[in-house]
């Protein structure tokens, strides 16, 4: 299973809002709405901020948000904050019933 | 609080084997699909392996398989990696994740243990 494709990087300013893509296949991204989104900063482990597309587990901040178009998902952060600066990744569920990351992509709060 | 905590990892050499333990708390264990998601240094995330709340179904990405066995103990809340035949590219810090629910989202990390495979 190949992973999913996502930009190495992004950046925005603070206040502004990103959105960072992830482009998988009519095998994983396209066949379910089990795409999932993770946080992390250096050292830390990973945190997950969004599943199921676009549900927020209790606690993530409301600024981050999930959608899904064919086989793309995309992570949308409003707001931005300096906290925000991390690497992110995003995941999906496949029809030989395993997930696939992306290459996760970093973002740069300017 | 649910937590995993992760131990077992350090230095082999390429062909060796090591076995990592992860201890659970805070939540039903078996209720609970869980999975070891690894790192290698400077790289993204890469699914290796997962098994059922029940211990009965098994999961592994294709570059482990025959080499690496998951399995879980329900009655001491504890996930095992059996990891055989080590490789320099299985170099990485190897985290315990819990699954939220199904697809395979995960909402609960330990802080990772590293395996290092070199001569």
């Amino acid at each position: 299973q190949s992973a999913l494709t996502q930009p190495a990087s992004v950046s925005g300013s603070p206040g502004q809002s990103i959105t960072i893509s992830c482009t998988g296949t009519s095998s994983d991204i396209g066949a379910y709405n089990y795409v999932s989104w993770y946080q992390q900063h250096p050292g830390r482990a990973p945190k997950l901020m969004i599943y199921d597309v676009s549900n927020r587990p209790s606690g993530v901040s409301n600024r981050f948000s999930g959608s899904k178009s064919g086989n793309t998902a995309s992570l949308t952060i409003s707001g931005l904050q300096a906290e925000d600066e991390a690497d992110y990744y995003c995941s999906s569920y496949t029809i030989i019933g395993t997930p696939v990351f992306g290459g996760g992509t970093k973002l740069t709060v300017l | 609080e649910v937590q995993v905590l992760e131990s077992g990892g350090g230095l082999v050499q390429p062909g060796g084997s090591l076995r990592l333990s992860c201890a659970a708390s805070g939540f039903t264990f078996s209720s609970y699909a869980m999975s070891w998601v690894r790192q290698a240094p400077g790289k993204g995330l890469e699914w290796v392996s997962g098994i059922s709340g029940s211990g009965d179904i098994t999961y592994y990405t294709e570059s482990v398989k025959g080499r690496f066995t998951i399995s879980r103990d329900n009655s001491k809340n504890t996930l095992f990696l059996q990891m055989n035949t080590l490789r320099a590219e299985d170099t990485a810090i190897y985290y315990c994740a819990k699954e939220l629910s199904g697809g395979w989202p995960f909402d609960c990390w330990g802080q990772g243990t590293l395996v290092t495979v070199s001569s």
